[in-house]
């Protein structure tokens, strides 16, 4: 039958170990970044973010690691738990007081017990 | 749960049918957005409204969506002659103008769970 795959980019991980989910943006002028995780059915959930004059920050398990000179965002999710598969996006503002943000296609991170 | 409710959940309807859905963000955010998302994509911006002020519409809005805030608090989305092509996940989102936990405070957006449209 017609597959229903989602076209996004995976990453299969086991429990416990860390996992690295990556992203790029094309705006120059963007200055704040969010990454969200997105659960089957539902609507997306903050994780962390990180304003562009920051290179690092960390929360709980996780961090996110901004490199503005190639337009780069990553997430480390440390010790990985099945709980954390889901879609992961990242998202960018326009710069300025624009507040609208622009999703990036999602990675689906599966953690195998 | 986010605090942001969107009725209904799932919503059925037959082509050519106008369908409204309904968005109630955090109490004190006075701003609010909506998006659209497909099977395997990511939110796509649709509009935002500060209070009750519609502020910038994306031009995936056609004609045939309109969005109210007529009291700066709950929002409606309404889809006219729907097409099948409008089948989708509607998401609200919902904003403060300041504080909350993020480094940035007016950035981050509370989502709901959103409303699953079907047109047959």
């Amino acid at each position: 039958g017609e597959s229903v795959g989602l076209h996004l980019p995976t990453l299969s991980v086991q429990e416990g170990d860390n996992s690295i989910i990556n992203c790029a943006y094309s705006n120059s002028a963007s200055d704040y970044f969010i990454w969200y995780k997105q659960e089957s059915g539902k609507g997306p959930q903050f994780i962390i973010d990180i304003r562009s004059n920051m290179d690092k920050r960390q929360g709980q398990r996780v961090t996110v690691l901004l490199n503005k000179t190639v337009k780069h965002l990553s997430l480390q999710i440390a010790a990985t738990q099945p709980g954390d598969s889901a879609v992961y996006f990242c998202t960018f503002n326009s710069g300025g007081s624009n507040y609208k943000l622009t999703f990036g296609k999602g990675t689906l991170l599966t953690v195998n017990p | 749960d986010t605090g942001v409710s969107q009725d209904p959940r799932h919503k059925i309807t037959k082509r050519g049918q106008n369908v409204t859905f309904r968005c109630d963000p955090i109490s004190e955010h006075n701003r609010l957005y909506w998006y659209r998302q497909t099977l395997g994509q990511g939110p796509e911006f649709l509009t935002y409204f500060q209070n009750e002020a519609q502020l910038e519409k994306s031009r995936l809005l056609s004609d045939r969506f309109s969005a109210e805030r007529p009291k700066g608090s709950f929002s409606t989305l309404e889809i006219q002659r729907t097409e099948q092509g409008d089948s989708a996940m509607y998401l609200c989102a919902s904003s403060s103008p300041g504080g909350g936990s993020s480094s940035a405070g007016s950035y981050e957006q509370y989502f709901g769970p959103g409303t699953r449209l079907t047109v047959t």
